[in-house]
């Protein structure tokens, strides 16, 4: 079965970086796109962009450009994003989640909480 | 970018009843999605391409509509559709409306 599994909450302090991992199994991983989505209280959701492993494609939402870095290791079939110079406004929770066609998500991870705090 | 504008942004019902949920767009888009997101839990796709039931998905679950104006209906609510509710389109890019929140009487 698909399961998107996503690394643990995280607690950082402003002006440091993290990076978030997102660890697919049950699927060809190559074959889809990686999904990276922003959910905060009274935000919604927020597509920040996204990945197609198998050749290393990225498009990214022109708001999180210069924040958000997207990589993606085949042989461990896990994702990752890495977000930069962290202020409050990052404090969300991040989602991945799988695409095939880049239409819709069927497939979400748990989600990583990310707290940046001094 | 498309904004996704979906009402009420809370809504309660009654067991049994049948509610429908609306989501406007600002521009003319293909498609609609729809995720059902519980309390402390990652968003689940409920309905692809407009109309079509995602696996495992209640078929009291329906979705319809085009252009500008799409909507999610629950022919009749159970306590367990409990939940927040979003529209979601991709056409440049993807976005999400703000969500309604389902809340049984």
């Amino acid at each position: 079965q698909v399961q998107l599994q996503q690394s643990g909450a995280e607690l950082m302090k402003p002006g440091a970086s993290v990076k978030i991992s997102c660890k697919a199994t049950g699927y060809t991983f190559s074959s889809y796109w990686i999904e990276w989505v922003k959910q905060r209280p009274g935000h919604g959701l927020e597509w920040i962009g996204e990945i197609l492993p198998g050749s290393g494609s990225t498009n990214y939402n022109e708001k999180f450009k210069g924040k958000a870095t997207f990589t993606a290791d085949t042989s461990s079939n896990t994702a990752y994003m890495q977000l930069s110079s962290l202020t409050s406004e990052d404090s969300a929770v991040y989602y991945c989640a799988r695409s095939r066609l880049r239409d819709y998500f069927d497939y979400w991870g748990q989600g990583t909480t990310l707290t940046v705090s001094s | 970018q498309i904004v996704l504008t979906q009402s009420p942004a809370i809504m309660s019902a009654s067991l049994g009843e049948e509610i429908t949920l609306t989501c406007s767009a600002s521009s003319s888009v293909s498609y609609m999605h729809w995720y059902q997101q519980k309390s402390g839990t990652s968003p689940k796709l409920l309905i692809y391409s407009t109309s079509n039931l995602a696996s495992g998905v209640p078929s009291r679950f329906s979705g319809s509509g085009s252009g500008t104006f799409y909507s999610l209906t629950i022919s009749s609510v159970e306590a367990e559709d409990a939940a927040d509710y979003y529209c979601h389109q991709w056409s440049s890019y993807p976005t999400f409306g703000g969500g309604t929140k389902l809340e049984i009487k």
